[in-house]
């Protein structure tokens, strides 16, 4: 099956300071990515859907300014927190869609991030 | 949004024993799926049911889909203590799949 390899699986970092998580699609190319934020017992909620080559599309209640978005190919988007705090500890997930198996969607492992 | 919503909330069973969990959502859907997730992991892609479909299996597990009441349910025939774990559904239309909040399932060995 199509897999979707997230890095790094864990980041720690200190409030302040900026974290760049990767989403690549490995075996598919996927024109639409999607991030996923889930917080300790609670369920996945969308944070934003990017599409290759144009700008992410944000759900209400989610900074643009403050979680980055670039999709600069078919197979990789990153999701950079900025000025990152204690708050935005949580764990992020990543989901690529491929266009040619009738657009499913495929998961990454997660990323857990701690901000001390 | 077609936010998928589980019930029950959790479920403590024994070993041996069946669990059936149930999934409502809202709007129309091109399919439902179901994922299971350990604490602090992954989701891991259990079985996908499409909206023309009623019933589904997949080893232990057997899905079905009731369009016209908007819900579903996934059954875990003969539970293992290795079922211990949230279960999500999530249901995709023409946007992203957007999940229910899950059911955490304990199976006491």
């Amino acid at each position: 099956g199509a897999v979707v390899s997230q890095h790094p699986s864990r980041v720690i970092c200190k409030s302040g300071t900026s974290v760049k998580i990767e989403c690549r699609s490995l075996d598919f190319q996927a024109t639409t990515m999607f991030w996923y934020r889930q917080f300790p017992k609670k369920s996945l909620m969308l944070m934003a859907t990017s599409n290759e080559g144009s700008k992410a599309t944000y759900e209400q209640g989610v900074e643009k300014d403050k979680f980055l978005i670039n999709h600069a190919s078919l197979t990789l988007s990153t999701l950079t927190v900025t000025s990152a705090h204690p708050e935005d500890s949580s764990f992020y997930i990543c989901s690529a869609r491929d266009r040619v198996a009738n657009y499913e969607q495929y998961f990454g492992p997660g990323t857990r991030l701690t901000v001390t | 949004s077609q936010q998928g919503e589980e019930d029950p909330q959790a479920l403590s069973i024994q070993e041996g024993e069946n669990a059936t969990m149930n999934c409502s959502y809202k709007t129309s859907i091109n399919n439902l799926q179901w994922y299971r997730q350990n604490s602090g992991r992954g989701l891991v892609h259990l079985i996908l049911i499409r909206s023309n479909e009623r019933e589904k299996h997949s080893g232990r597990l057997r899905v079905t889909l009731d369009t016209s009441k908007k819900s579903s349910s996934l059954l875990i025939t003969a539970s293992r203590a290795a079922d211990t774990a949230s279960y999500f559904c999530a249901t995709s239309g023409n946007t992203p799949l957007v999940f229910g909040k899950g059911t955490r399932l304990s199976v006491i060995a």
